[in-house]
């Protein structure tokens, strides 16, 4: 079965301090991972994805995700955070793929403090 | 209109009314979803759909109807809802191949009175 824990419901960082979103996965096959954003009134939008390829994936935005598997892994970061950058951030795993059963973390809110 | 589009976007229903949320996807994709978002719960999934197909109901109350006419629409018909049915109501679709993504489209928020 698969399962996504998100740790830290809400996150806070200074405008330009490092980000580091954690999750931890379950999987009980080489897992598919993504990263979510949700702004305000929106739905969410694809930040990054791992498929089995390299283990530090970049997506939109300056954010990067490194799948460790020791340590089933797929912590989110960004370098500098923009004011921009809060939001809410949702981790996923799937055992099939980006359809039928993604299974959502709880996720986790940004608040970038000015 | 480009990528998944919903509507209507906010909807008030009494617990008797009967409504339908309807969504549409651009993108040439073979499978729809339905999830339930709720404050402070993960997103939950309802209803998947592969080509027209019902492939997963994830015992969701039948006051709940899925229907899928074709690859690009989905509907979710609601009626006698409870209170606690108040949440934001996402759709979202992908190819049906294994390394795909989902598309979101911006949510319906319904409230039950």
């Amino acid at each position: 079965a698969q399962s996504v824990t998100q740790l830290g419901s809400h996150v806070s960082v200074s405008e330009g301090a490092l980000v580091l979103l954690r999750c931890n996965y379950s999987s009980s096959v080489p897992p598919y991972l993504f990263w979510y954003v949700q702004y305000p009134n929106q739905g969410l939008q694809l930040l990054l994805k791992y498929t089995s390829a390299a283990t530090l994936v970049k997506g939109i935005n300056g954010f990067e995700a490194e799948f460790k598997k020791s340590e089933t892994s797929f912590h989110l970061t960004k370098p500098s955070a923009h004011m921009s950058d809060a939001a809410e951030y949702f981790c996923a795993v799937s055992e099939t793929g980006g359809y039928q059963k993604v299974t959502f973390g709880i996720g986790t809110k940004l608040q970038v403090i000015p | 209109e480009t990528g998944v589009t919903q509507t209507p976007r906010h909807l008030v229903m009494g617990m008797t009314n009967k409504k339908s949320l309807k969504c549409e996807q651009h993108l040439g994709h073979n499978a729809m979803y339905w999830y339930k978002q709720s404050a402070k719960k993960p997103l939950e999934l309802m209803f998947v759909y592969n080509f027209k197909e019902q492939t997963e109901n994830n015992s969701v109350p039948s006051r709940f109807s899925p229907e899928c006419p074709n690859s690009s629409h989905l509907f979710l018909h609601l009626h006698t809802l409870q209170p606690e049915d108040s949440a934001l109501y996402l759709c979202a679709s992908s190819q049906t191949s294994g390394r795909s993504e989902q598309y979101f489209g911006p949510g319906t928020r319904l409230t039950v009175t």
